[in-house]
């Protein structure tokens, strides 16, 4: 099973940049690596995803290793509202499966 | 941007009722999925979806649940005969085409209907 870890818990202070580490060594060489977040107890929503390369899009940035084995998602200047819980997604049987996540907390 | 549609937001039951959570996914989505979220727990994984008829389902969708396509644009979770411990977030989920970890598509989620059983 492709299976991920992420600390439990990061806090940022508002106007940084949060970078939230993923790790992801039983990836496949055709997998890709998405990043979801749940604020409070809505639906998770989409932020990014990659294969290989880094991708950028308006909300977030994606570092993903040469070996893929890990990843960081960026967050470029953290408000309060992006306080939530992160996941870095696994697969299993082409069902996504959701870890505990990240709980990131923004700081004022 | 189009948004997946979740009915209603909250449904309060007695327990051994049956129950229809209600969802519209995004038009032109073919495959529908059905996530769950125990308060403090992890969403999880109930049902896939595509072509009516059922994908994939998880241990936890047994006998008591189904799912239907009523008609083109509706899609339901049935419980028939609801416990305590189907108190949960309940999450409707989309996508254009099969979605999996090497399909380079978007899983669209909604915004869930919390199902308190009394």
């Amino acid at each position: 099973d492709a299976k991920t870890t992420q600390p439990p818990s990061m806090d940022c202070a508002e106007g940084r940049a949060a970078n939230l580490p993923c790790n992801h060594s039983t990836i496949s060489g055709n997998e890709y690596v998405y990043w979801y977040r749940q604020i409070h107890s809505q639906g998770p929503q989409y932020i990014i995803h990659g294969l290989k390369n880094n991708e950028t899009n308006e909300m977030a940035s994606l570092i993903i290793t040469e070996d893929r084995k890990s990843s960081t998602l960026i967050l470029p200047h953290a408000t309060l509202r992006d306080t939530a819980v992160y996941y870095c997604i696994a697969f299993r049987d082409d069902k996504i499966i959701f870890g505990k996540g990240t709980r990131l907390h923004i700081l004022p | 941007e189009p948004e997946v549609t979740q009915t209603p937001s909250h449904q309060v039951t007695q327990m051994g009722q049956e129950v229809i959570l209600r969802c519209v996914p995004i038009s032109n989505h073919l495959y529908f999925y059905w996530y769950r979220q125990i308060l403090g727990q992890k969403v999880e994984f109930l049902v896939s979806f595509y072509n009516n008829e059922i994908s994939e389902k998880s241990e936890i969708f047994d006998d008591q649940f189904s799912v239907e396509r009523p008609d083109g644009s509706n899609f339901t979770l049935k419980i028939r005969s609801t416990k305590l411990e189907d108190s949960a977030m309940y999450f409707c989920a989309s996508t254009p085409s099969g979605w999996g970890p090497a399909t380079n598509e978007k899983l669209f989620f909604g915004s869930g209907t919390q199902l308190s059983v009394l």
